[in-house]
């Protein structure tokens, strides 16, 4: 595709029930992060993948949240027993040189 | 621990006043980048900065890196309806991290 395509672009979920959110990097971008944003509030690094090398993971909040990358290209960012503290846009981007590309974002809502 | 301030928090200017937004940070930066998000948009790529008193331009916008490199700034002149919107500075300390700061959101008023 043209950009970098994140789905579902909404989610709710019940509280305690996982989640897991898709990126689609822009093909060939074989740099890829993962951020959160509260309302109102700036990006918060969450996760870091660069080609095969091992992932920055400093950024996640907890131990309930994970993320993989098949094959160096989608990208999948799971939150399991989710709570209300996780309601935010989880944006996705890639990268090529300097510029980061970001996605659309889902919104999740956790009830 | 690195992070990134800015400031103000929220700007309302009247169309055709100048806007300005401010990043600081405590510790030396590699790079600067800032970015601007439309309401209900996601993020997108203005600029990059990296030597020390670089001062870029792109049509009414102007971008400076601090000597120190360790502040930088976003001035708009004469501010127009389409540059509503949230204005982020993300701070490059290393290869891999970017430490963006809260945001400014601009509004206009025509």
């Amino acid at each position: 595709g043209a950009g970098v395509s994140q789905s579902p672009s909404n989610k709710v979920t019940e509280k305690g029930k996982d989640v897991e959110l898709r990126c689609d990097p822009i093909s060939g971008h074989t740099a890829l992060y993962w951020y959160r944003q509260s309302l109102g509030q700036g990006l918060e690094f969450l996760i870091y993948f660069q080609g095969n090398s091992a992932p920055d993971k400093s950024g996640l909040p907890s131990d309930r949240f994970s993320a993989e990358r098949t094959g160096g290209s989608v990208s999948t960012l799971t939150i399991q027993r989710t709570q209300q503290e996780d309601s935010a846009v989880y944006l996705c981007a890639s990268r090529v040189a300097d510029t980061q590309y970001f996605g659309p974002g889902t919104r999740l809502t956790v009830l | 621990g690195q992070q990134v301030m800015q400031i103000p928090q929220y700007q309302h200017v009247q169309e055709g006043e100048d806007f300005t937004t401010y990043c600081n940070s405590s510790t030396t930066l590699s790079n600067i980048q800032w970015y601007k998000q439309r309401p209900g948009g996601h993020p997108v790529f203005l600029i990059q900065l990296v030597k020390s008193g670089e001062v870029k331009k792109q049509k009414r916008l102007t971008f400076q890196f601090g000597e120190a490199k360790k502040n930088s700034s976003l001035h708009i002149t004469a501010t127009q309806t389409t540059d509503v919107g949230t204005y982020f500075c993300a701070g490059h300390y290393n290869f891999n991290k970017f430490y963006f700061g809260s945001g400014t959101k601009l509004n206009v008023k025509p």
